[in-house]
């Protein structure tokens, strides 16, 4: 599996945009990005995957560049909520070869 | 749906005792992940199984530790001596094969003294 690159930490400012940033430059064609959040206390919580194109869901975007060499999770009105570890992964299935990395620390803050 | 659901949430047992834990995944799903996730480490897979078959589990420490999936709707983590070196946070994890999502319990805490 491609290795991923993310910052250690992040702040962003409640009601703003939440950019996080993540490298898989090594990714393969057929390797997914998915992203998890693990909020404090609580299990990994699926966000958001993607191949090639960008994604929407209820809860976040994906804009993955066209090279795929990396990506950016986009949570577009962070709440207090959103504090929590992201992790971004590259896998070409659905867990079996999940490595989860240090991912990044968001903080929002009030 | 429940949810994945784990127990015990917290376990506190003294070294060399036996410590067993269980798992329920979301019903419908064929596949279950035991992680293991600590300060040093970070999350960790340990094993996976597919319609109740261990596929992968290179990630297993050692002998002490083992896992069985007897059905669809159960599964247990043992760990047989216990040290105080296993104390972290054990996840539980389902899928339904062929889907990109994997879900999480809320994991049992584990403190080995």
């Amino acid at each position: 599996d491609a290795k991923t690159t993310q910052p250690p930490s992040m702040d962003c400012a409640e009601g703003r945009a939440a950019n996080l940033p993540c490298n898989h430059s090594t990714i393969s064609g057929n390797e997914y990005v998915y992203w998890y959040r693990q909020i404090h206390s609580q299990g990994p919580q699926y966000i958001i995957h993607g191949l090639k194109n960008n994604e929407t869901n209820e809860m976040a975007s994906l804009i993955i560049t066209e090279d795929r060499k990396s990506s950016t999770l986009i949570l577009p009105h962070a709440t207090l909520r959103d504090t929590a570890v992201y992790y971004c992964i590259a896998s070409p299935n659905y867990g079996q070869n999940f490595v989860f990395g240090p991912g990044t620390r968001l903080s929002v803050l009030p | 749906d429940a949810g994945v659901i784990q127990s015990p949430r917290h376990e506190v047992t003294e070294m060399g005792q036996e410590v067993t834990l269980r798992c329920k995944p979301i019903s419908g799903h064929n596949s279950l992940f035991w992680y293991r996730q600590t300060m040093m480490r970070g999350l960790e897979l340990l094993i996976y199984f597919n319609n109740n078959v261990p596929i992968d589990d290179s990630g297993m420490p050692e002998d002490r530790f083992s896992a069985k999936m007897p059905n669809a709707s159960f599964s247990t983590l043992k760990i047989q001596p216990s040290e105080p070196r296993d104390s972290a946070v054990y996840f539980c994890a389902s899928s339904f094969q062929g889907e990109n999502t994997i879900y999480f319990g809320e994991g049992s805490w584990l403190t080995v003294v």
